[in-house]
């Protein structure tokens, strides 16, 4: 089975911190991403990347970075937190038409 | 623009009957099509997919249809049960050699005994 784990399940972070979210694969996949989930709107794209070093902006990457050092590794960085980043975040990876998810980290920024 | 629309927010259904979930999209370069169910605090989990070359696919309980023409997919399910209620996501698969899924809002589905 493939496993995709995210470091953390629940965060708190106050305003204006740096936050780091991890994720880790271990089926080689080439393909990672990050999607933010909230009410109402789905599955955002924030950040994909196909290979390490690289990285793809998604649909809403403003306010967010990430780090690909390794292949199975994959971390969102939020430069500076805002209330407004408030979400559950999910980690997948993907093969073929399928994509695997992670568990989601639900972060709250107070 | 959303290119993958799940117009329904919610439904409901009784157990043993049929739960139909409608997904539209706009993209016509669109190559897989799939359903994934998320319960609360979970990640998505992955259901059934379909090839864009393909009508109809079935697993189980599980079934899509895909209407390349008005651009539209269903998922069908029956007997829905109780365990079945949760919220599930329209997506779609672009990219040459660099995939990525595009998704719905969700449609949250209710099972009642």
């Amino acid at each position: 089975d493939v496993k995709v784990t995210q470091s953390s399940r629940y965060l708190v972070k106050r305003t204006g911190e740096k936050v780091f979210l991890e994720c880790v694969q271990d089926m080689d996949h080439e393909n990672m991403f990050w999607y933010r989930q909230d009410p109402g709107l789905g599955l955002r794209l924030i950040y994909f990347s196909y290979d390490v070093k690289m990285k793809e902006k998604g649909d809403i990457p403003e306010g967010y970075s990430v780090s690909r050092e390794k292949k199975e590794r994959f971390s969102l960085i939020l430069e500076s937190a805002s209330t407004n980043q408030t979400s559950m975040y999910l980690c997948a990876t993907l093969t073929g038409p399928e994509a695997f998810f992670g568990q989601g980290t639900r972060l709250t920024v107070v | 623009d959303q290119q993958v629309k799940q117009n329904s927010p919610s439904l409901s259904v009784q157990e043993g009957r049929i739960s139909i979930l409608n997904c539209d999209y706009t993209n016509s370069m669109f190559d897989y099509f799939l359903w994934y169910k998320k319960y609360p605090a979970e990640g998505p989990t992955f259901l059934i997919s379909i090839s864009s070359i393909k009508d109809k696919n079935e697993d189980g309980r599980f079934t899509v249809f895909l209407n390349k023409s008005a651009k539209h997919l269903s998922l069908h399910i029956v007997p829905s049960q109780p365990g079945d209620s949760a919220v599930y996501f329209c997506a779609a698969r672009s990219g040459g050699s660099n995939y990525k899924l595009t998704f719905g809002k969700g449609t949250l589905l209710t099972v009642n005994p």
